[in-house]
């Protein structure tokens, strides 16, 4: 199961909005509404900023938004923040190979 | 509040063994899934395994099936993720992380246990 393919980077000014892809395949991305997106500051565990293409846990800003069309889930973060600035991961439930998930390649968001 | 505690910094040498562990506090550990994801130095995250805390369902990723050994002691609400033979390719950070059954995401996550294996 190869992993699911994000920009390496992404960047934008503060206030501005900025998108991260992730593609897979019908087999993930495009077969389940089951894809997470996580955070990753330098040094930190990553933590869930959406579940289920769309929905946010209890805490996390609404500046967060997830989408998906067909193979491809997206993440939009609006009004950009430098507390923003992380690696971002994608996450899908697969049937392709165990153990039923598989990450993105990761997409590092720089705030200018 | 749901929370996991990873067991301390680890330095070995190649060939020794090695067992960390995940505590869970906070929730019914039967009624979950652990997950142990693999980040190697500057590079992204990697599903090692998942495990099933409710029976025996455990499932490796290919790329680790035979190289580690994943278990859980649900007396004590405590995951383990185990090396009989360490390289120094296993030098990386490990994660656990857990989802509810029924869900297919997974919240919260340790604070990760670092691995170095150097001669």
């Amino acid at each position: 199961q190869s992993a699911l393919t994000q920009p390496a980077s992404v960047s934008g000014s503060p206030g501005q909005s900025i998108t991260i892809s992730c593609t897979g395949t019908s087999s993930d991305v495009g077969g389940f509404n089951s894809v997470s997106w996580y955070q990753q500051h330098p040094g930190k565990a990553p933590k869930l900023m959406i579940y289920d293409v769309s929905y946010r846990p209890s805490g996390v800003s609404n500046r967060f938004s997830g989408s998906k069309s067909g193979n491809t889930a997206s993440l939009t973060i609006s009004g950009l923040q430098t507390g923003d600035e992380a690696e971002y991961y994608c996450n899908s439930y697969t049937t392709s190979s165990t153990p039923n998930y598989v990450f993105g390649t990761g997409t590092k968001v720089t705030v200018l | 509040e749901v929370q996991l505690v990873q067991s301390g910094e680890e330095v070995k040498k190649p060939g020794e063994s090695l067992k960390i562990s995940c505590e869970a506090f906070g929730y019914t550990f039967t009624n979950y899934w652990i997950g142990w994801v693999r980040q190697m130095p500057g590079k992204g995250l990697e599903w090692m395994g998942i495990m099933f805390l409710g029976d025996t369902d455990l499932r490796y990723s290919p790329s680790f099936q035979g190289q580690v050994t994943i278990s859980a002691d649900k007396s004590i609400n405590t995951a383990y993720l185990q090396w009989s033979s360490l390289k120094a390719s296993d030098t990386a950070m490990y994660y656990c992380a857990t989802a509810r059954d029924g869900t297919t995401y997974f919240d919260p996550w340790g604070q990760g246990t670092p691995v170095t294996v150097s001669s």
